[in-house]
């Protein structure tokens, strides 16, 4: 099975700084993989997902970017955080068929912009 | 698009059943499942069931889907402290690989 390594775990950020959260993920080869957004109501948001090395598309246009440089790569990215963007930032991959096509998370990172 | 509902809080007592309910739009639906968020974790895989099936037991949780109605539900036997948690509800749609979900539901479990 899939394990996913998200870090950093926890980070503060100043308003207008970088950020660059990775994700890797073992067990498995050309995976789906997904950045999620979780926000203080709860829901989900997808934010990017990759179906292969270099093919990112983008669900919904915001001050984030995703880079995949490796088949087990996925990272997600800003040149100036907003406050706005605070919240729990989810990796995610697809696991096989045999599997129902489940999405697996992993421990997901907290972005506080401040 | 796929919409999935599901309400958003449910209290029960310690050793009692829940029932979380969701209902989904797209009756091309191929599989729904079950997630568990604790606390500052990210989201868990409980339990899925594909479209051909009505129930999935596993252990203490039972899944029934009602495909005339759109409707899944998540019941706990036996529900401890330790079930506390955002219950979350998705389904993925046929030919789609990337699943709906729902707000989630708050599961309260007092003693």
């Amino acid at each position: 099975s899939q394990t996913i390594h998200q870090w950093p775990a926890t980070l503060v950020q100043p308003v207008g700084s970088p950020l660059s959260l990775e994700c890797t993920v073992e067990g498995t080869s050309n995976p789906n993989l997904y950045w999620y957004r979780q926000a203080a109501g709860r829901g989900l948001q997808l934010l990017f997902y990759s179906v292969g090395i270099g093919q990112i598309s983008s669900e919904v246009p915001q001050n984030l970017s995703a880079s995949r440089p490796q088949d087990r790569q996925f990272i997600l990215s800003s040149k100036k955080l907003l406050l706005s963007d605070s919240g729990f930032y989810l990796c995610a991959v697809t696991g096989t068929p045999s599997s129902g096509n489940t999405i697996y998370f992993g421990e997901g990172s907290w972005l506080t912009v401040v | 698009g796929e919409d999935v509902e599901q309400s958003l809080f449910l209290s029960v007592r310690e050793g009692d059943s829940s029932v979380i309910n969701c209902t989904y739009t797209d009756s091309s639906s191929t599989y729904l499942y079950w997630y568990k968020q604790e606390p500052g974790a990210g989201l868990q895989l409980l339990t899925y069931i594909f479209s051909n099936m009505d129930m999935k037991q596993d252990q203490r949780l039972t899944v029934l889907l009602n495909k005339k109605d759109k409707h899944l539900s998540l019941r706990i036997a036996d529900t401890q402290t330790g079930d506390s948690a955002i219950y979350f509800c998705a389904a993925l749609s046929g030919g789609s690989y990337i699943p709906t979900f729902g707000r989630g539901t708050s599961l309260i479990v007092h003693p």
